[in-house]
C-alpha cells in the first residue's frame, strides 16, 4: 500500500463548480499535512498547511481527519487559472527527510 | 524570496555517461533534496543532505549519489546513465524548523 495515495483524476469542471480532493495516508504517525501545487511543467509550490482544526483561503477548504487518516482539499467557485494538479504531502515532525508526496490530483476547470 | 536554481532545464546524455545535475539556493537552508518525478509515480526521494558533507539516501537511491561540499549547493550524479534514468529531477530545500520545502523549476534528463 501506498504512504500517501491520492485519486490521479483527471477532473474536469465547468468554471464556478465546487471540487474536493481527498488523499488518504497509511502512517498513523504522521504529523503534518500539506497541499502542494504544481503548474503544467513547472515545480510543485505549497498551496496550504493543513490543520487538525480545519482551515479556510479565501476559495480553498483543508481539512484533516485522523481518525480516518485522510486530508481533502475544497475548491469553491473555480476559476480557469485553478487547472492544476495537486499533491497531497504528509511530513513527520523532526525527520529530517520531511515529506512524502502523492501522485497528484489533475484538475482542469473548462470555460 | 527563496531562490533554488538548477544547473539546466533540459539535458539528453547517451548510455553510459556520467551525469551531474547541480542546485544551488540563497537562503541559507540546511536541508536540501532530490527528487525524481515521474507519471504515476509522483515525486520520489533519492537523496538528501541535512548539512555540508552529509547525506541520507531517500527511496530510490540506486544509481546515484550526490555531493555537498558547500551548504548552498547540492549535487547529483549518476554515475553511469541509464535508459530507466530519463526523468524529471526536482531539487529542493528548507529551513530547519520550518515546513515549507522549496522547489528549484526542475531539469528534464532524457538518456538515449
Amino acid at each position: 500500500r501506498k504512504e500517501v495515495e491520492q485519486d490521479p483524476g483527471p477532473f474536469n469542471v465547468p468554471e464556478g463548480a465546487t471540487v474536493a480532493f481527498n488523499c488518504t495516508y497509511s502512517n498513523s504517525a504522521s504529523q503534518s499535512f500539506f497541499w502542494y501545487r504544481q503548474d503544467c511543467r513547472k515545480e510543485p509550490k505549497l498551496l496550504m498547511s493543513v490543520y487538525s482544526s480545519g482551515n479556510e483561503d479565501g476559495r480553498f477548504t483543508a481539512q484533516l481527519n485522523r481518525a480516518s487518516q485522510y486530508i481533502s482539499l475544497l475548491i469553491r467557485d473555480s476559476k480557469l487559472s485553478d487547472s492544476a494538479t495537486y499533491l497531497c504531502v504528509i511530513g513527520f515532525s523532526g525527520s529530517a527527510r520531511q515529506l512524502t508526496f502523492g501522485s497528484g490530483t489533475q484538475l482542469t476547470v473548462l470555460p | 524570496d527563496v531562490k533554488v536554481t538548477q544547473s539546466s532545464r533540459y539535458l539528453v546524455k547517451r548510455t553510459g555517461e556520467k551525469v551531474f545535475l547541480e542546485c544551488v539556493q540563497d537562503m541559507d537552508h540546511e536541508n536540501m533534496f532530490w527528487y525524481r518525478q515521474d507519471p504515476g509515480l509522483g515525486l520520489r526521494l533519492i537523496y538528501f543532505s541535512y548539512d555540508v558533507k552529509m547525506k541520507e539516501k531517500g527511496d530510490i537511491p540506486e544509481g546515484y549519489s550526490v555531493s555537498r561540499e558547500k551548504k548552498e549547493r547540492f549535487s547529483l550524479i549518476l554515475e553511469s546513465a541509464s535508459t530507466n534514468q530519463t526523468s524529471m529531477y526536482l531539487c529542493a530545500s528548507f529551513l530547519a524548523g520550518d515546513n515549507e520545502q522549496f522547489f528549484g523549476p526542475g531539469t528534464r534528463l532524457t538518456v538515449l
